[in-house]
């Protein structure tokens, strides 16, 4: 059974707070490791795919990095606003990627900022 | 380009029924996934169809299907509902995957349908 792994399970912060949360994966076979933001009544959003060992990426005051090696990738939020209030997702292919390719999500870090 | 469309939004059923959902795509996507949310599970994989056909399925019991019609449009069917059938069904569709393309699907998701079995 693959599992993705997310901690914290929650975490509430004040607006401005920096803020990180993590995703741990199976460090063998990896293909890609999503990134998902998904606020209450919405439809989650995709927010990074990442893919390389060290691969780093950034979307407005967002970040993520990625560790194939150790099975982990951390998302980063800069200067956190009430609007970031969410929970955010992670998820991975168990299989070899191609043809069969279906993703096991995290249970997710719910993200409240706090005005 | 219009999002991933989902219909009805809100259902109520009563144990022992059957619930059809729907989904349609966005313009071009080929493969349609389907996802089940319960409370204090994140997003369980149920099936994946492209081109009519399904290519990959979770671990769920044979009450749960699903087909995929010619214009991408796909349908998930429940029998015999079961009080712990009540969840978020997600869909999300992708352009899918392509020999010599990137090795992954970027999914996108409709806003679901919330089911509550009585």
């Amino acid at each position: 059974i693959l599992n993705v792994e997310q901690s914290p399970q929650s975490l509430h912060v004040q607006e401005g707070d920096s803020t990180n949360f993590t995703c741990s994966f199976p460090s063998s076979n990896f293909y890609a490791l999503h990134w998902y933001r998904w606020e209450t009544a919405k439809s989650p959003e995709a927010l990074f795919v990442m893919t390389l060992n060290g691969d780093e990426k950034k979307k407005g005051r967002i970040s993520a990095t990625l560790n194939t090696k150790e099975g982990y990738s951390y998302l980063y939020i800069k200067g956190s606003q009430p609007e970031d209030s969410a929970t955010y997702l992670c998820a991975f292919p168990p299989n070899s990627g191609g043809s069969n390719y279906k993703l096991t999500f995290g249970k997710g870090t719910l993200l409240t900022v706090n005005p | 380009k219009a999002g991933v469309t989902q219909t009805p939004r809100y259902l109520i059923k009563t144990r022992g029924q059957q619930v059809t959902l729907s989904c349609s795509p966005i313009s071009g996507h080929r493969s349609v996934s389907w996802y089940q949310q319960t409370p204090g599970q994140g997003l369980q994989f149920l099936f994946e169809y492209f081109s009519e056909t399904q290519r990959n399925k979770g671990n769920f019991p044979g009450r749960f299907s699903g087909r995929q019609f010619s214009n991408s449009r796909s349908e998930m069917n429940v029998s015999t509902l079961e009080l712990g059938d009540s969840a978020l069904y997600l869909c999300a569709s992708s352009l899918r995957y392509r020999a010599g393309g990137p090795p992954y699907n970027e999914q996108f998701f409709g806003p679901g349908t919330r089911l509550t079995v009585l």
